[in-house]
Formats: C-alpha cells, structure tokens, sequence
C-alpha cells in the first residue's frame, strides 16, 4: 500500500540557513503529496501540496517537487526564519478517505 | 468561515470518566476525521466518517466510539477513560471544493486530554 518514510529529526538551523527535509514515498500511481506543518501549541496546516508528477508546490517560501523518478518529495527553504519553527509531517493519500503520514521532523530554527 | 472547531481544548479526566469531544466543520466537507497524537508516535487514525450516516474504524479504534451527528458534527466518545488514552486529539474534514480533489484534509486545533 501507499506509504511515506520521512527523516527523522529533530533538526537544528540557525537563521537564513538552508533547510531541507527529506521524505520519499511508495505507492501505486500518482497520487497526490502533501506537506502540512504544525507549529506549537496548533493542529496541522497544509503547508504545501502536488497533485501529479513534476509538480512543484510553493507556500511561505517552501517549495517540493513531485519527483516520480526518485519517489520523492522534498521540502526546501532557501532561508528560515525563527517563526519557521515547527514540526512537518509528509503525506499521501491510502485511499479517498485516508492519509498517510510520516513520523514528522521538528525544525527548530535559532535567532 | 471558522473551518474546524474543536472543544474543549484541554480536559483532565480521572481513570474510569467519560467524556465527548466534540469537533465542528463549516466547508460544507463530506468526510470527516479523528486523530491522536502521541510523542513518537506520529498521528494515527481513530475514527473517520466517509459521508454523513457513516463511520468505519481507523489504526486504534479500542477504546472509542464516535457519532457523525449531522454533515457538520463529529463527535469521539471515551466511555471509561484510561491513562493510556492521554493524548492530543485531532479533529479533521475533507471534502470536494471548486472542483478539488477531496484528499486534502484541514484540521482542528485539538484537544489536550489527560487522563490521571
């Protein structure tokens, strides 16, 4: 079945680095690919989504692109800021109803 | 447009308890979602209701019921609770919108329970 595997954090960045975070799925066809991010104290939010291969997401300066030759989607930001700390959680869908989530990647950017 | 509302947002509860969260839509979405969240644990599926007058288990049902009240209301049951259920409770919903696909979920802010 469809499935994600995301890296593992926690993740530390200082201001304006460049962040990236992994996450590569399996699944049969293209389905679509989310990432939402959660910052402290909140439920999830959509950060960003791609609905079919060779897409390209962007939100908030984030940006993935749904890569079928590698099974990947990537978040990158080319500068973080400290309000970017949070955790992220990639996504695909199991079925209409369901979605997969990896494990989640907490970002904790510093002044 | 509030989206999902959740309530309460935080709950202690003693062993043996019941309580109900409750867990509102205003998108007018047909499928509607509970999670928990648990350190380590990443979320996992409680319950979900596909459309109104339906509603099947998810990844950890036990323990639970739910109640798809209307097309707006779900609402997660704990009959007696146990401290194995403290967690963080996540309503969500989805739904076809200005043509869409349905399978981008919005959530709630949650509901921190504590069960002593």
């Amino acid at each position: 079945g469809n499935s994600v595997t995301q890296m593992e954090g926690p993740v530390t960045l200082s201001e304006e680095a460049f962040l990236t975070i992994n996450c590569t799925y399996t699944a049969t066809g293209y389905p679509s690919l989310f990432w939402y991010v959660q910052y402290p104290g909140e439920g999830l939010q959509l950060l960003l989504k791609a609905t079919k291969a060779d897409d390209k997401g962007s939100n908030k300066g984030f940006e993935a692109t749904y890569r079928k030759e590698t099974t990947s989607f990537h978040l990158e930001k080319g500068s973080v800021q400290v309000s970017d700390s949070a955790v992220y959680f990639c996504a695909l869908p199991l079925n209409d109803y369901k979605l997969s989530f990896g494990a989640g990647t907490t970002v904790t950017v510093r002044a | 447009n509030a989206g999902v509302t959740q309530t309460p947002k935080f709950q202690v509860l003693k062993t043996g308890q019941s309580m109900t969260l409750q867990c509102a839509q205003d998108m007018n979405h047909n499928s509607m979602y509970w999670y928990r969240q648990d350190p380590g644990m990443g979320l996992r599926l409680i319950y979900y209701s596909a459309s109104e007058g339906t509603t099947d288990k998810g990844e950890v049902p036990n323990g639970y019921n739910v109640s798809r009240l209307n097309k707006r209301e779900f609402s997660l049951r704990l009959e007696s609770a146990a401290p194995s259920q403290t967690s963080v409770y996540f309503c969500a919903s989805s739904g076809v919108s200005s043509g869409k696909r349905r399978d981008t979920q919005y959530f709630g802010p949650g509901t921190r329970l504590t069960v002593l």
